[in-house]
């Protein structure tokens, strides 16, 4: 079973829309989440972490479900440069030295006029 | 200007043919990966290392080698490319195993013929 799982798409929304993107886990040691924006044919930037109590940055929330083990994304108003892979990313610290960052495989939003 | 560097971005070699790809990071980070992306199979990690002379394997480490003598520097060595190892190359660090804040570098594009 993949650490991480996340529906790869494609969502295709209208401006304005609101649209939202889960992502399960697999591994309930798993510490840390994150939420990675790509646009095409660029590296992974980090969008926003994801915390217990949630969280929002503007017409961004992210939220957290450590019982159902999934974590959200939800964009407001969406924008035309809000198209792009959205990537889930869950860290999990193993031992006392190392830790792994488990992504998804993505999740891709096109925001048409 | 913090940033991870990658050289070279381009590369089109034949297989069996030894190459390196050089990877360096000026924030002085302790953490730092590499990953291959694949489409349809999303980000998944080939090595890790959490500091000088401390290395892991992450998903997918077979034929390919790592080396961290410095901290800033992270290369990739592929010591007998064959054509599966075509993809695009990822090379990330960030401070901490915690990989709150994970910085990518611009990827490098490799095609084995």
């Amino acid at each position: 079973r993949k650490e991480v799982e996340q529906d790869p798409g494609p969502f295709n929304v209208p401006e304005g829309a609101t649209v939202a993107f889960n992502c399960t886990y697999s591994n309930s040691a798993s510490q840390s989440f994150f939420w990675y924006r790509q646009d095409c044919r660029k590296e992974p930037k980090l969008l926003m972490s994801v915390y217990s109590s949630g969280n929002e940055d503007g017409r961004f929330t992210a939220q957290l479900n450590r019982a159902s083990q999934y974590i959200s994304l939800l964009i407001r108003d969406s924008k035309l440069s809000d198209s792009a892979t959205y990537l889930c990313a869950v860290n999990k610290v193993r031992g006392s030295t190392l830790g792994r960052l488990y992504f998804g495989r993505g999740t891709q939003l096109t925001v048409w006029p | 200007e913090a940033q991870v560097t990658q050289n070279p971005r381009y590369l089109i070699t034949v297989t069996g043919k030894k190459l390196t790809v050089t990877c360096s990071q000026n924030m002085n980070h302790e953490y730092m990966s590499w990953y291959r992306q694949d489409p349809g199979l999303g980000l998944r990690q080939i090595y890790y290392s959490m500091n000088v002379e401390v290395t892991d394997k992450g998903d997918v480490p077979e034929g390919y080698k790592v080396s961290r003598k410095e901290k800033r520097n992270f290369p990739l060595i592929l010591e007998s490319p064959s054509p599966n190892q075509t993809s695009l190359y990822f090379c990330a660090s960030s401070p901490d195993r915690v990989q709150e804040t994970q910085y990518f570098g611009p990827g490098t594009r490799l095609l084995v013929l």
